[in-house]
């Protein structure tokens, strides 16, 4: 069985550039979420995508945004990067229905902003 | 609103000594709470989850944590630490709403633990 993956491992760019992270789910999920964590923070909830619809949202800007594949994978799109937006970005997929509590995470890809 | 507080940021310890990560919550729904260990480099990963029933729950690598409802909280412990135990440690909640609920995590800031020989 396959775990969680995510590329790339590390990303850097500029101000005002745009990104994209993916993540490939485990073997089984059909949700995926996504978290931001900062340095020396605990992660914060930033979107769940569901059987390819957005399931829920945390409180970040519209130009953080998703996709879900049919495969179930899915990306994380940045646009106007600004320098907070530094940070380790998880993925976590969890199981056959949303109701699974079980999350579990990716590596994580580290982006940094200059 | 949930929320998670871990009290003390960081927390050393001996080999062998006991460990002790306090987290308590809020929420305004029954809890599933959740303790996770982040090594360097890495991602998340699960220690122990408490959802309903038995409010003593074990997990991997010795630990276990007890959910206690009156003190909203969900203490970590292991009765002897490794100095693998080496790591933080993050402790979240979700909320039990069923329906539409998508089990978005909290987390709380996460406490760093060292241990020494």
């Amino acid at each position: 069985e396959t775990g969680v993956t995510q590329s790339p491992t590390h990303l850097i760019k500029t101000r005002g550039q745009q990104v994209t992270l993916r993540c490939s789910s485990q073997s089984g999920h059909n949700t995926v979420s996504w978290y931001q964590q900062a340095l020396g923070q605990g992660p914060q909830f930033i979107f769940q995508y569901y059987r390819e619809e957005e399931n829920g949202r945390g409180n970040f800007p519209p130009r953080f945004s998703g996709l879900q594949f049919p495969n179930y994978s899915s990306e994380l799109n940045v646009n106007a990067l600004e320098l907070d937006d530094s940070a380790l970005y998880l993925c976590a997929s969890s199981g056959s229905s949303g109701w699974t509590w079980e999350q579990f995470f990716g590596p994580g890809t580290r982006l940094t902003v200059l | 609103a949930q929320s998670v507080t871990q009290l003390g940021s960081h927390v050393s310890v001996s080999e062998g000594a006991l460990v002790l990560l306090r987290c308590n919550y809020s929420s305004s729904v029954p809890p599933y709470l959740f303790w996770y260990v982040q090594y360097p480099n890495q991602g998340l990963q699960l220690l122990l989850k408490y959802t309903t029933g038995a409010t003593l729950v074990k997990g991997i690598n010795g630990f276990e944590a007890e959910f206690k409802k009156s003190e909203t909280s969900f203490h970590l412990t292991k009765p002897s630490a490794h100095m693998s135990d080496a790591a933080e440690y993050f402790c979240a909640v979700t909320d039990n709403a069923g329906g539409t609920s998508y089990g978005k995590l909290t987390f709380g800031q996460g406490t760093i633990l060292t241990v020494h020989p």
